[in-house]
């Protein structure tokens, strides 16, 4: 499975789009790019996932460039609760379906 | 409709002692996984399951053992509890389609004295 490489924090006031970004550039044709979330030491919580096209669903969207070689998760207007630390992941669809987690990017969303 | 339930919550143990952290999930998923989280790391997979009687080992099995014996629970077990396994532990699940996400638990932290 592809590494991931994402910011370590980044700042978002409050009603602003947060925009996410995360590199993988080795990722393969057969894995797609999943998003989580972890608020405090909750749970990982799923918000999207894609392949090759962009994605939107209530709690955000997925931009996935052309060559696949990155991505960026948005949250079209944050709010304080959308504090946390956000996961890119590459997962590939032969077999297992593990994820390797990186550090994530620690958002915080500013009043 | 539970999802995954992690049981217990919460644990502390003395060195040497053993517990086991139970996961149950009532979706009748076929995969099943743990993994551990240090503090301000990433998870990390400790061991996983592709259905029932099937296990293997994830990137940092060493001090666990899991089994399988019914889809709907998949039980981590420490026999020899040491400090360094003081973690954070998720137990997620999966369908077996392509393409569908891991859904977590709620954890269970775990403090070793």
């Amino acid at each position: 499975d592809a590494k991931t490489t994402q910011p370590t924090s980044m700042d978002c006031a409050e009603g602003r789009a947060a925009n996410l970004p995360c590199n993988h550039s080795t990722i393969s044709g057969n894995e797609y790019v999943y998003w989580y979330r972890q608020i405090h030491s909750q749970g990982p919580q799923y918000i999207i996932h894609g392949l090759k096209n962009n994605e939107t669903n209530e709690m955000a969207s997925l931009i996935i460039t052309e060559d696949r070689k990155s991505s960026t998760l948005i949250l079209p207007h944050a709010t304080l609760r959308d504090t946390a630390v956000y996961y890119c992941i590459a997962v590939g669809t032969s077999g297992t379906y593990k994820y390797i987690f990186g550090t994530g990017t620690r958002l915080k969303v500013l009043a | 409709n539970a999802g995954v339930t992690q049981t217990p919550k919460f644990r502390i143990l003395k060195i040497g002692q053993s517990m086991t952290l139970q996961c149950a999930q009532d979706m009748n998923h076929n995969y099943m996984y743990w993994y551990r989280q240090d503090p301000g790391m990433g998870l990390k997979l400790i061991y996983y399951s592709v259905g029932a009687g099937i296990t293997d080992k994830g990137e940092v099995p060493n001090g666990y053992n899991v089994s399988r014996s019914t889809t709907e629970d998949f039980p981590l077990r420490l026999e020899l509890a040491a400090p360094s396994q003081t973690s954070v532990y998720f137990c997620a699940s999966r369908r077996g389609q392509t393409n569908q996400p891991q859904h977590f638990g709620d954890g269970t932290r775990l403090s070793i004295l």
